[in-house]
């Protein structure tokens, strides 16, 4: 079975520009989540949805961030403009619909970095 | 509001001794705890989680952690270690009485593993 991937694996932007970063789950996985680890510190959530519905959102820092999952599928986060606090790396994550209990499993997240 | 501690920054342990990486954690309701590792570039790695029952879990590669309601602490334990272990551990809660997914993260414990 294949793990959540994301891509691309890194990402080098100038201020200002736009970035959009994507994220497929594990098939059949209807919950998917962004986190993101901002200069070394906690990891952070952002945002969780539930097959395309957004079921949390309150972990997003601002109207320039834009998550969306159309279809129910894969995702995407776009950070239009970016700011140099928004580099770091940034993890989507994803879980069945058993129950609250269920394992949150990782991608390998993206590497962002503005200057 | 819910917080995860983990107190240190870098544990050293020699190769063969037995480790451990300590975590608090504050929740209103049901702690959900897990334990992730992050190995040097990839992502982070579902270890093992408690939800209920038994205080001993175990989990992948020999680790297991030890739930203690009184002391509110997740403590991730392995009697043996290994150079391969060498990696970021993160520690994670969540309030299993409420619907809300998000985990909330500690700010992670390099281990390092002397041969």
């Amino acid at each position: 079975e294949a793990g959540v991937t994301q891509f691309p694996s890194h990402s080098v932007i100038e201020k200002g520009q736009t970035v959009t970063l994507r994220c497929d789950p594990i098939s059949g996985h209807d919950n998917l989540y962004w986190y993101r680890r901002v200069m070394g510190k906690e990891i952070k959530f952002l945002l969780h949805f539930v097959k395309e519905s957004k079921q949390d959102e309150s972990g997003m820092p601002n109207n320039r961030f834009l998550a969306e999952r159309t279809g129910g599928t894969y995702s995407t986060l776009k950070v239009q403009p970016a700011e140099l606090e928004d580099s770091g790396v940034y993890f989507c994550a994803s879980s069945p619909n058993f129950g609250r209990a269920e394992t949150q499993y990782f991608g390998p997240g993206t590497r962002l970095l503005v200057l | 509001a819910q917080s995860v501690a983990q107190p240190e920054d870098q544990v050293n342990v020699a190769e063969g001794n037995p480790l451990t990486v300590k975590c608090t954690y504050s929740v209103s309701g049901n702690p959900y705890l897990f334990w992730y590792v992050q190995y040097p570039n990839r992502g982070l790695q579902f270890l093992l989680k408690y939800i209920t029952g038994d205080n001993l879990v175990k989990g992948s590669y020999g680790f297991e952690a030890e739930f203690n309601k009184s002391q509110t602490s997740f403590h991730l334990k392995k009697p043996s270690a290994l150079v391969s272990d060498s990696a970021l551990y993160f520690c994670a809660v969540r309030d299993g009485a409420t619907g809300r997914r998000a985990l909330t993260f500690g700010s992670g414990t390099r281990l390092q593993v002397q041969p």
